[in-house]
């Protein structure tokens, strides 16, 4: 079955620090992979998706991923932490079950910024 | 602003109570999906609709039911609701059509905070 681990369930970062979150994937087949954020009292907001077109994402407010087949991982990225990035982010894999699909989530980082 | 919108945005509620949640997908997806969040759960799907039909199903209960309707809305509704079911309730909504599905992206709608009490 396809899944996501998502290492660390908090990290903290210094404003203009670099941003790594950690996602690694489970797949037998090349997988839809997706990065979103929850700001406090919001809904999930997308950042990026992968759909095998190029290994290198870039998203949005900044932040990237890198697919890596050989490591199974899609770790998020940003250069240069600013605050309004404190928010939890969720790895997500896209997966076909019956005649439809699902997003099977990661358990979620709370990332914190702190000056 | 997805483009998803949700209502009620809080819902408050006693045990054994029904409730129903409603979605409106961004103009032209003709898929819905509605997940639940919760602290001890996390984020799990619950159940897709695709242009008025059933195409999917996670974990969710015989008390849960939802459906979406010719203008493509949607609603979930809890019965017989207990202290367990208290969670923010996710609507979703995609372009994805036919064999490609689960290529394209969900947009989320606010979420309905639902606290049984």
């Amino acid at each position: 079955a396809q899944s996501v681990t998502q290492l660390g369930s908090h990290v903290s970062v210094s404003e203009g620090a670099l941003v790594l979150l950690r996602c690694n994937y489970s797949s037998s087949v090349p997988p839809y992979l997706f990065w979103y954020v929850q700001y406090p009292n919001q809904g999930l907001q997308l950042l990026l998706k992968y759909t095998s077109a190029a290994t290198l994402v870039k998203g949005i407010n900044g932040f990237e991923a890198e697919f890596k087949k050989s490591e199974t991982s899609f770790h998020l990225t940003k250069p240069s932490a600013h605050m309004s990035d404190a928010a939890e982010y969720f790895c997500a894999v896209s997966r076909i079950t019956g005649g439809g699909n699902k997003l099977t989530f990661g358990t979620g980082t709370q990332l914190k910024v702190e000056l | 602003d997805s483009g998803v919108t949700q209502t009620p945005k809080h819902l408050i509620t006693a045990t054994g109570q029904r409730v129903t949640l409603r979605c409106s997908p961004r103009s032209g997806d003709l898929s819905v999906y509605w997940y639940q969040q919760s602290l001890d759960q996390g984020l799990q799907f619950l159940i897709q609709y695709y242009n008025g039909e059933e195409r999917a199903k996670g974990n969710i209960l015989e008390r849960f039911s939802a459906q979406q309707f010719p203008d493509l809305h949607s609603e979930l509704n809890l019965s017989s609701l207990e202290l367990g079911d208290s969670a923010l309730y996710f609507c979703a909504s995609s372009a994805g059509t036919g064999g490609y599905l689960a290529y394209y992206e969900q947009y989320f709608g606010p979420g309905t905070r639902l606290t049984v009490t």
